[in-house]
């Protein structure tokens, strides 16, 4: 079945450091890749997305590329903020049955 | 955009006793919508998936007698705790497909503490 795997956290930067969250995924098919962001409590929110292969999403200074031959989705951004500090889902859809499939999660700690 | 608006965000109740969650999409109307639970530092695990005026259908290993999951209308979906247990206590989630292409739109969740 599909799964996506993505780094274990936590990860801790300073702020402005350079992030990159992995993440890799198997499917049988052409799936739909998204990061979601949760904020501490509360629910997830979507953050990029991308539907298929080389396409990049972007938002917020996140960036993640579809890479087919690599099956993967790596989240990064060039500054991070305190701001930042949330846990990131790496998620797939594929086919008709409309389910996410959710990575593990990534704790983000920005310190000033 | 497409907003879902869960209710209530935290709530406190007694062993044995049972808890109504409401999930509402304002709008937009969702056919679908999906029940989450997730235990702290922990993924999102998917309880069932709920269908507008038919019987939701319910992930292995979710008690569908305890959670109960209703979906009467295009825009209201609720998840009730039966009989509460403190084993019960978590953050429970909803979510509705948006037909934008954009995946699902989450609600804000809700805290569960069973005492």
């Amino acid at each position: 079945g599909d799964s996506v795997t993505q780094m274990e956290g936590p990860v801790t930067l300073s702020e402005e450091a350079f992030l990159t969250i992995n993440c890799t995924y198997t499917a049988t098919g052409y799936p739909s890749l998204f990061w979601y962001v949760q904020y501490p409590g509360e629910g997830l929110q979507l953050l990029l997305k991308a539907t298929k292969a080389d396409d990049k999403g972007s938002n917020k200074g996140f960036e993640a590329t579809y890479r087919k031959e690599t099956t993967s989705f790596h989240l990064e951004k060039g500054s991070v903020q305190v701001s930042d500090s949330a846990v990131y889902f790496c998620a797939l859809i594929e086919g008709s049955n409309y389910k996410l499939t959710f990575g593990k999660g990534t704790l983000l700690t920005v310190n000033p | 955009g497409a907003v879902v608006s869960q209710h209530p965000s935290r709530v406190i109740c007694k062993s044995g006793t049972s808890v109504k969650i409401e999930c509402r999409s304002l709008d937009f109307q969702a056919t679908t919508m999906f029940w989450y639970r997730q235990f702290p530092k922990q993924s999102l695990m998917l309880m069932a998936t709920s269908n507008e005026g038919s019987k939701a259908t319910y992930e292995q290993g979710v008690e569908k007698d305890k959670f109960l999951i209703n979906h009467a209308s295009l825009t209201l979906s609720t998840l009730t705790v039966t009989s509460a247990h403190p084993e019960d206590s978590s953050f429970y989630i909803c979510s509705a497909e948006t037909g934008t292409g954009d995946g699902y739109t989450f609600g804000s969740g809700t805290r569960l503490t069973v005492v």
